[in-house]
């Protein structure tokens, strides 16, 4: 099974700010990633699947990209709404969520 | 717009088996552009895949969990449900159920809200 792993796993930033996230596989998993938000006391939210496409309804601020073995999300101005936890997600038959990185206020 | 609650005991004893049923409104089960999940949260932890199921019943199971957990579907009620046996208090955690999206390549488009599950004498 594929071992996911996300870096950092904390950062810290301040709002206008541009912000990547660096999700590593284990192995080649193509474009067979996604990308949630997840805030205290709410389930994780879908922003980006297919490693690149944005769900609907999601801010144009994020983006991702990256296929195979390393992928990134990146926020190009960090709102308020923005603070929160992140994770990656693989998908090969079997599912593994990588450990999550956590952006909170500078 | 399809909408999935989870519902079930909020508290079990250890070494007895957790049941949670998920309740899907707005769409079918019986689908072959989905998967039906679940997924688990420990207080303060990352995410952790359990199981998914198929509308054929065919299964994949996280291998860490799969001697003790199964799902299975009840198209009657457009319900599926989880049952992990022998639990432990490593098993209290925030049990989500989710739809996966093959169109998505694997990506959980529809979650749950979630229902905390204490193991606990």
């Amino acid at each position: 099974d594929i071992q996911m792993t996300q870096s950092p796993s904390t950062l810290s930033a301040s709002v206008g700010d541009r912000v990547t996230i660096t999700c590593r596989a284990s192995q080649s998993i193509s474009n067979w990633l996604a990308w949630y938000q997840q805030k205290p006391g709410n389930a994780p939210k879908l922003l980006i699947y297919k490693a690149s496409t944005l769900e609907s309804g999601v801010p144009s601020r994020f983006s991702g990209s990256g296929s195979g073995t390393e992928f990134t999300l990146t926020i190009t101005s960090l709102q308020p709404d923005d603070f929160a936890t992140y994770y990656c997600q693989g998908y090969n038959t079997f599912i593994t969520f990588g450990p999550g990185t956590k952006v909170d206020i500078k | 717009q399809v909408q999935v609650q989870e519902s079930g005991p909020g508290l079990v004893k250890p070494s007895q088996t957790l049941s949670l049923t998920c309740s899907v409104s707005g769409g079918s089960i019986n689908s072959a552009d989905h998967y039906w999940s679940w997924i688990r949260q420990p207080p303060g932890k990352g995410l952790e895949w359990i199981e998914y199921i198929f509308y054929s019943g065919t299964t994949y199971s996280n291998p860490s969990l799969k001697s003790r957990v199964s799902t299975s579907l009840d198209m009657s009620k457009n319900q599926f449900s989880l049952k992990l046996s022998s639990v432990t208090a490593a098993d209290t955690a925030i049990y989500y159920c989710a739809r996966i999206s093959r169109t998505f390549r694997g990506a959980f488009d529809v979650w749950g809200q979630g229902t905390m599950v204490t193991v606990s004498s």
